[in-house]
């Protein structure tokens, strides 16, 4: 099982340009989470789906942040316009029903200039 | 929702040494993990543990439900232990986190 797969692994962008990060959970995981890390305010759950159907994204801090799940395989967060403040770890995980075998992906390191 | 609070924030430990770690959470759960996260920041699941105790080598965990705490212990601690330990809980929200740093 190769785990969760991001990409890209660091993201470089001057502000106002658009950033699409990208995740792959495990096959047979039924539930994707999207993490930022920052120093400041550590790890929060931006949004999570279940069954490709998003459950809570009450995380997700403005209207410039989007995520979608079109298949059980795949998943992007969109970050439109970017800004210097949305730099940050932005990490993905998946795990069965019930948040049991949960795993994170290496992450995605995003620099916003 | 639910709050989370660990400690201590910061634990600076001779290798060799034992260690225990808490969580404190506001609300009853039904799911609470740990997590490590190694100085090169990834993130590894340590426990899943809703409830009771768990070991898994020189770590082992408890979680007392009714009085919604859980401890991690590490025993006798190699640098490599060193990083971040996180608990999570239902919904997957995190604490804030301890951080390990274990001297040769």
């Amino acid at each position: 099982d190769a785990g969760v797969i991001q990409s890209p692994r660091h993201e470089v962008t001057e502000m106002g340009q658009e950033v699409t990060l990208r995740c792959k959970p495990i096959s047979g995981h039924n539930s994707l989470f999207w993490y930022r890390q920052t120093m400041m305010r550590g790890l929060e759950l931006l949004i999570y789906f279940n069954n490709n159907v998003p459950i809570d994204d009450s995380g997700m801090p403005e209207d410039r942040f989007s995520a979608k799940m079109p298949n059980a395989s795949f998943s992007t967060l969109k970050i439109q316009p970017s800004e210097p403040r949305d730099s940050a770890v932005y990490f993905c995980a998946s795990s069965q029903t019930g948040f049991y075998g949960y795993t994170f992906g290496s992450g995605t390191r995003l620099t916003v200039v | 929702g639910i709050q989370v609070e660990q400690s201590p924030p910061d634990l600076i430990l001779q290798e060799g040494a034992n260690s225990t770690l808490r969580c404190n959470f506001s609300d009853s759960v039904n799911n609470l993990q740990w997590f490590h996260q190694n100085p090169w920041g990834q993130l590894i699941n340590l426990f899943y543990i809703p409830s009771g105790t768990k070991q898994n080598g020189r770590l082992s965990a408890t979680t007392v439900a009714t009085e919604r705490y859980s401890l991690l212990y590490i025993s006798s601690s190699q640098t490599t232990d060193s990083g971040v330990y996180f608990c999570a809980v239902p919904d997957m929200r995190f604490g804030a986190g301890t951080r390990l740093t274990v001297k040769p």
